[in-house]
C-alpha cells in the first residue's frame, strides 16, 4: 500500500517570496511522484511529475519539485509566488494501471 | 482542459433517481479513470479503466456502476445513491506507461458536482 501525506493544511506567503508545499510519500517499489493544482469549480491541472532521474523537477508557472529520497520527501517550491498561485495544491503517488493516490491537499495562499 | 471533458458539470438527485454521468477523453489515451473527492475525505480512486478493461475497483459500493464502452468514453451510473455520495466526481485518462517510462501523466475534467437530497 502507498501513502501521501501533505502535513501543512494552508500555507500562507506574501507575494514575491519564494514558497514551499510539502509532501512526503510511502511506496514500495519505484516512486512516481506528481504535483497538481486546483482552482475554485475546476479539475485538477497537472503541474509536474518525478519518474526518474534528476531529483530537481521543473514544471509549469515556474514550480518545481525535489525529490528527496532518503527522507521520502518530495517537496513543492517556486522561487517568487504571485498572488494567482493561491490555489489547492495536491501532491500524488503511483498512477497507471493503478491510479494515483493523493494526499489531503494544502491551500496555498498569497497574500499581496 | 478540453482534453477532458465531463457531463453534466451540475446534477442534483433524489435518492430513489438513476442518473448518469459521462466522460469523453480527446488525448488518444488507453486508460481512464473515476475519483471522488469530497469535503472531508482526500481524493479518492474508484474506479480503473486499462484499454476498456477494468482493472481496479477501489472497494465501491454497488450502487456505482461504471462502464468503459471504448477507450474515449467512460461513464459512471448512479442509483439508489445516499446523501453521503455527494461530492465532486472526476475522470482522468492517461497513457497506462509513459513516454519515458513509468506512469503516464493524469489529465483530468472538470468534473460533475452531485448533490443527492
Amino acid at each position: 500500500a502507498q501513502s501521501v501525506a501533505q502535513p501543512e493544511d494552508q500555507v500562507n506567503v506574501a507575494e514575491g517570496n519564494p514558497l514551499t508545499v510539502k509532501c512526503t510519500y510511502s511506496v514500495s517499489g519505484n516512486p512516481y511522484l506528481f504535483w497538481y493544482v486546483q482552482y475554485p469549480n475546476r479539475g485538477l491541472q497537472f503541474l509536474l511529475k518525478y519518474i526518474t532521474g534528476d531529483n530537481l523537477v521543473k514544471g509549469s508557472y515556474g514550480f518545481e519539485a525535489e525529490f528527496n529520497k532518503s527522507q521520502t520527501s518530495f517537496h513543492l517550491k517556486k522561487p517568487s509566488a504571485l498572488v494567482s498561485d493561491s490555489a489547492l495544491y495536491f501532491c500524488a503517488a503511483g498512477g497507471g494501471a493503478d491510479g494515483l493516490t493523493f494526499g489531503k491537499g494544502t491551500h496555498l495562499i498569497i497574500q499581496p | 482542459e478540453t482534453g477532458v471533458t465531463q457531463t453534466p458539470r451540475h446534477l442534483v438527485m433524489g435518492m430513489t433517481n438513476k442518473k448518469s454521468l459521462k466522460c469523453e477523453q480527446h488525448l488518444g489515451h488507453n486508460a481512464m479513470y473515476w475519483y471522488k473527492q469530497s469535503a472531508k475525505k482526500p481524493l479518492e480512486l474508484m474506479f480503473v479503466y486499462n484499454f476498456k478493461e477494468q482493472t481496479e475497483n477501489n472497494s465501491v459500493p454497488s450502487r456505482f456502476s461504471p462502464e468503459c464502452p471504448n477507450s474515449s468514453h467512460l461513464f459512471l451510473h448512479l442509483h439508489t445513491l445516499q446523501p453521503e455520495d455527494s461530492a465532486l466526481y472526476l475522470c482522468a485518462s492517461s497513457q497506462v506507461v509513459g513516454l519515458a517510462g513509468g506512469p503516464g501523466t493524469q489529465y483530468f475534467g472538470p468534473g460533475t458536482r452531485l448533490t443527492v437530497l
